[in-house]
């Protein structure tokens, strides 16, 4: 599976839009991006995933460059609940996941 | 709702006792789950993968007679960990795609709590 550079934290103040990178240079043509998040002692949870186009759906939006070597998930409206670690993965043809480091995402007031 | 299930939530043994950690798919088959470990403030490791009817796949450097796996039904995998010793505790967690839901996607369980004391 390729592997997948984001920052290690960011900020984001409460109400308004995250956007959370991610560089994914060497993806192969039927690889997917995926994104999940972990809070805290809890299991990863599924956000978005996308393989050429944009995606929105209703927890997020998944923008992908138009050469697949990077893409933005975006959280439109972000709320307290919202701090968690972010992961992208690119995925290919199996059901295994390889994690990164993710990005510590914190929300405050 | 939760789609992959994990029992316990939490759990304490002694040291060089085992202890079963079940991986549950709700309202789904799956033929492959995998199990990872967690450290506190680390990623996730991917441990192995679990094949329904064969013999799990382990990824280099985990130990296959420590951890135990037993896939035995279509919506139940396990893992055991073996003469646990304090190193092994860790938040374990399992994943599997629910074939039959739209999206391709892989969905994972609450995870476990091992302590080992």
């Amino acid at each position: 599976d390729a592997k997948t550079t984001q920052p290690p934290s960011m900020d984001c103040a409460e109400g308004r839009a995250a956007n959370l990178p991610c560089n994914h240079s060497t993806i192969s043509g039927n690889e997917y991006v995926y994104w999940y998040r972990q809070i805290h002692s809890q299991g990863p949870q599924y956000i978005i995933h996308g393989l050429k186009n944009n995606e929105t759906n209703e927890m997020a939006s998944l923008i992908i460059t138009e050469d697949r070597k990077s893409s933005t998930l975006i959280l439109p409206h972000a709320t307290l609940r919202d701090t968690a670690v972010y992961y992208c993965i690119v995925r290919s043809f199996t059901d295994k996941l390889i994690f990164g480091t993710g990005t510590r995402l914190q929300v405050f007031p | 709702g939760a789609v992959v299930s994990q029992h316990p939530s939490r759990v304490i043994c002694k040291s060089g006792t085992s202890v079963k950690i079940e991986c549950r798919s709700l309202d789904f088959q799956a033929t492959t789950m995998f199990w990872y470990r967690q450290f506190p403030k680390q990623s996730l490791m991917l441990m192995a993968t679990s094949n329904e009817g064969s013999k799990a796949t382990y990824e280099q450097g985990v130990e296959k007679d420590k951890f135990l796996i037993n896939h035995a039904s279509l919506t139940l995998s396990t893992l055991t960990v073996t003469s646990a010793h304090p190193e092994d505790s860790s938040f374990y967690i399992c994943s599997a795609r629910d074939h039959g839901r739209a999206g391709n996607t892989i969905y994972f369980g609450e995870g476990s709590w091992l302590t080992v004391v």
